[in-house]
């Protein structure tokens, strides 16, 4: 099992400019989630999804967009990209029943907007 | 609105000088509460899952405890690879999985 994949692992956009990160699992997991780090402030949920074309916002869900239309893949979207979204971007998967419901992160995506 | 607060902010120890770091949290309904180590650079790696008051669980030098108000993250004789920081997380019941996460607590064990 490779676990929770992301890519890129850095990336430097300009103000304005849309991209993709992308989040794959290979764990069959149900639920899958984006949050955002950043100093003083911790992990923030962005979006969420408790499985395929079903998505829901979560604390800071401005200028992003998901879509899941298969278990394994959850592709974050930054809109028109803002120095206010820099920062350590990870992406999340669990299966959704206690007690086996413990979320496995991916390395991160590390994003600068200029 | 569900808050966590861990604490300290930072701790620095000699190796062998065992600690414990607080996890408080307000959550109306806990479903688990979550112990993640990060170390730099990396994603959040799961330590533990605790579940109701009184529970316990370790994993070599780590001990966590749950109370209705908090948990413990409780390091003996830690060594230098112990150095990271530690993450506390809650789930509500009402929230499924969404995860609620603390500031975190840095640690730091000196030879």
């Amino acid at each position: 099992n490779a676990g929770v994949t992301q890519t890129p692992k850095f990336q430097v956009l300009k103000t304005g400019q849309s991209m993709t990160l992308q989040c794959a699992q290979d764990m069959n997991h149900e639920y899958m989630s984006w949050y955002r780090q950043d100093p003083g402030l911790g992990l923030r949920l962005i979006h969420y999804s408790v499985g395929a074309g079903i998505t829901d916002q979560g604390e800071v869900p401005n200028g992003y967009n998901v879509s899941r239309s298969t278990t394994e893949d959850f592709p974050l979207r930054l809109l028109s990209a803002a120095p206010s979204q820099t920062s350590v971007y990870f992406c999340a998967s669990s299966l959704t029943g206690a007690p086996y419901n413990e979320q496995f992160f991916g390395p991160g995506t590390r994003l600068t907007v200029l | 609105e569900d808050q966590v607060t861990q604490s300290p902010e930072a701790l620095r120890l000699q190796e062998g000088e065992s600690s414990s770091l607080n996890c408080s949290y307000t959550v109306s309904g806990l479903r688990g509460l979550f112990w993640y180590r990060q170390d730099p650079g990396k994603g959040p790696e799961f330590l533990f899952t605790l579940y109701s008051a009184g529970e316990e669980k370790e994993k070599e030098r780590l001990k966590a405890t749950l109370t209705k108000k908090e948990s413990f993250l409780h390091i003996t004789a830690p060594k230098p690879e112990d150095s990271a920081t530690y993450l506390c997380a809650v789930q509500e019941g009402a929230a499924g999985n969404k995860l609620t996460f603390g500031g975190g607590t840095r640690v730091l064990v000196k030879p």
